[in-house]
């Protein structure tokens, strides 16, 4: 158990649909990633957000925004979904290790769109 | 930018022998985390091994051990006596500094271990 929570582990809706993740980072960890694997994608970095602020954007599309709130939890949401949308949705905190920071995950959110 | 490039789509292996994944890079950043994660069939994503670019030695974690050549920019992922546990996806990472930023991963590598 990594400590991450993520809600909810599985996800069906239908195209054009609007949904919102929740994640809960490690006890103490400010900084929040979000990471979406697909097929066809693999897995790629979306967005970070650092003590309720953002950090970097990667590869996140005009139809999702993230936040992170007052008690450090996160929420991606996903608006005018679209098939090619449908992944495994993961979040992850940091933590210093030693001299380097270190990603734990939770365990996903498995979203379809049918 | 950062590309992580993993050329084995699949690999077999068995029982109680070692294996290799390979794991290639390219940065232009001074400074560097190296990572490899494991995931599973249930599908979580399990941190296995960390190398910075800095560290003179390779990194050990157990059966995991890092090879790391920094010349050829390549990390790979040795497993030794490997385990029907140890059939799963495998990700290698990189991060361009030691701090907080995002990973950027390769496309990885199904590992099969056969008894």
């Amino acid at each position: 158990d990594s400590g991450v929570t993520q809600t909810p582990k599985h996800l069906i809706t239908a195209t054009g649909q609007r949904v919102t993740l929740r994640c809960s980072p490690r006890s103490g960890d400010l900084s929040v990633y979000w990471y979406q694997q697909s097929l066809d994608q693999g897995l790629q970095f979306l967005i970070q957000y650092y003590n309720g602020e953002e950090r970097a954007k990667g590869n996140i599309l005009e139809r999702f925004s993230a936040q992170q709130f007052p008690d450090l939890h996160s929420e991606l949401n996903l608006s005018s979904l679209e098939l090619g949308d449908s992944a495994l949705y993961f979040c992850a905190s940091s933590v210093a290790v030693g001299d380097f920071y270190e990603q734990y995950f939770g365990p996903g959110t498995r979203l379809t769109v049918t | 930018a950062q590309k992580i490039t993993q050329t084995q789509p699949g690999m077999f292996v068995q029982e109680k022998e070692a294996v290799t994944l390979d794991c290639t890079y390219d940065t232009s950043d001074p400074s560097y985390g190296l990572f490899w994660y494991k995931q599973p069939s249930s599908g979580e994503m399990i941190f296995l091994i960390y190398q910075g670019s800095y560290d003179q030695q390779n990194a050990t974690e157990g059966r995991y051990s890092l090879n790391f050549q920094k010349a050829r920019k390549s990390a790979n992922l040795v497993i030794s006596a490997s385990q029907l546990g140890d059939s799963a996806m495998y990700f290698c990472a990189m991060r361009p500094d030691m701090g907080r930023r995002a990973l950027t991963f390769g496309s990885g590598t199904r590992l099969q271990v056969q008894p």
